[in-house]
C-alpha cells in the first residue's frame, strides 16, 4: 500500500494475555519505529530499527516489551503479560532514514487490557 | 535529554479565529523541529518544520520561526477553520538521533 498499515485497529485482551502488534511500513523505507501514546500524554518512544543496524532498544519500558522487523520490512511489537497500564495507542512510523526526514505514521493499534 | 512541552489544550476557538500554540524545547545540540497533526480517525502527519535557527516553517496557512534565543516554535495561524480541528504535537529531532520526542499534544476545536 501507499502508506504505513497496522493491525490490528483495534485489541481488546485480558490481563496476562500476550498481544502481537503488526506494522507494514511504507515500501523502500529503511527506518521504522514504534511509539507509545496513552490518554493525556504525549508520544513516548518504544523502540527504532534502521536497516541492518541493531535496533535502538532505549524506550521499551520493560522486558514484558519486545520488537522485530523481519527482511527489514514488516515488524511485530509483542506484550507479554499484558498489564492494565499498557493501554495505549501504539503507533508505528517509517521513514527514508535521513536525518531531519519526515516520519510517516499509520493509525495505531488501540490496546485495551481488561 | 532532550524534551519539549506545549501548551496545554483543550483549545476551543471560532471560525476565522487567531490561533497560536506554544513550543518550547530543551535539546543538548542543534535539533530540527517539527510540528505533527492528527486529524480525527487519521494518523500523524508532518504539517511543518525548520531545520535551524531563524527558519519559518510553513503549511495550510499555519507557521512557525525556530528561535534559538527562546528555545522555542510557536505554531501560528491567522485565521482558523472548522477543517483544523486536529491535534497538533511539536517535535524535535537531534541532529545525531533520529528519534523525535513529542510534546504532549493539543487538541484544538473550531467552532462554526
Amino acid at each position: 500500500g501507499a502508506g504505513v498499515s497496522q493491525s490490528p485497529s483495534n485489541k481488546v485482551t485480558e490481563k496476562g494475555k500476550d498481544v502481537e502488534l503488526r506494522c507494514d511500513p511504507i515500501s523502500g523505507h529503511t527506518a521504522l519505529y514504534w511509539y507509545r501514546q496513552s490518554l493525556g500524554q504525549g508520544l513516548e518512544f518504544l523502540i527504532y530499527f534502521q536497516g541492518n543496524s541493531a535496533p535502538d532498544k532505549s524506550g521499551l519500558p520493560s522486558d514484558r516489551f519486545s520488537a522485530e522487523r523481519t527482511g527489514g520490512s514488516v515488524s511485530t511489537l509483542t506484550i507479554q503479560r499484558t498489564q492494565q497500564e499498557d493501554s495505549a495507542v501504539y503507533l508505528c512510523a517509517s521513514s527514508s532514514g535521513q536525518a531531519s526526514g519526515e516520519l510517516f505514521f499509520g493509525e495505531g493499534s488501540r490496546l485495551t487490557v481488561l | 535529554g532532550n524534551s519539549v512541552t506545549q501548551m496545554e489544550g483543550p483549545v476551543t476557538l471560532s471560525e476565522e479565529a487567531f490561533l497560536t500554540i506554544n513550543c518550547t524545547y530543551t535539546a543538548t545540540g542543534y535539533p530540527s523541529l517539527f510540528w505533527y497533526v492528527q486529524y480525527p480517525g487519521e494518523g500523524l502527519q508532518l504539517l511543518l518544520k525548520a531545520t535551524k535557527a531563524d527558519d519559518k516553517g510553513s503549511n495550510k496557512g499555519f507557521e512557525a520561526t525556530y528561535r534559538k534565543e527562546t528555545t522555542s516554535f510557536h505554531l501560528e495561524k491567522g485565521s482558523v477553520q472548522v477543517s483544523d480541528s486536529a491535534v497538533y504535537f511539536c517535535a524535535l529531532s537531534d541532529p545525531n538521533d533520529y528519534k523525535l520526542s513529542f510534546g504532549a499534544g493539543t487538541t484544538v476545536t473550531v467552532r462554526a
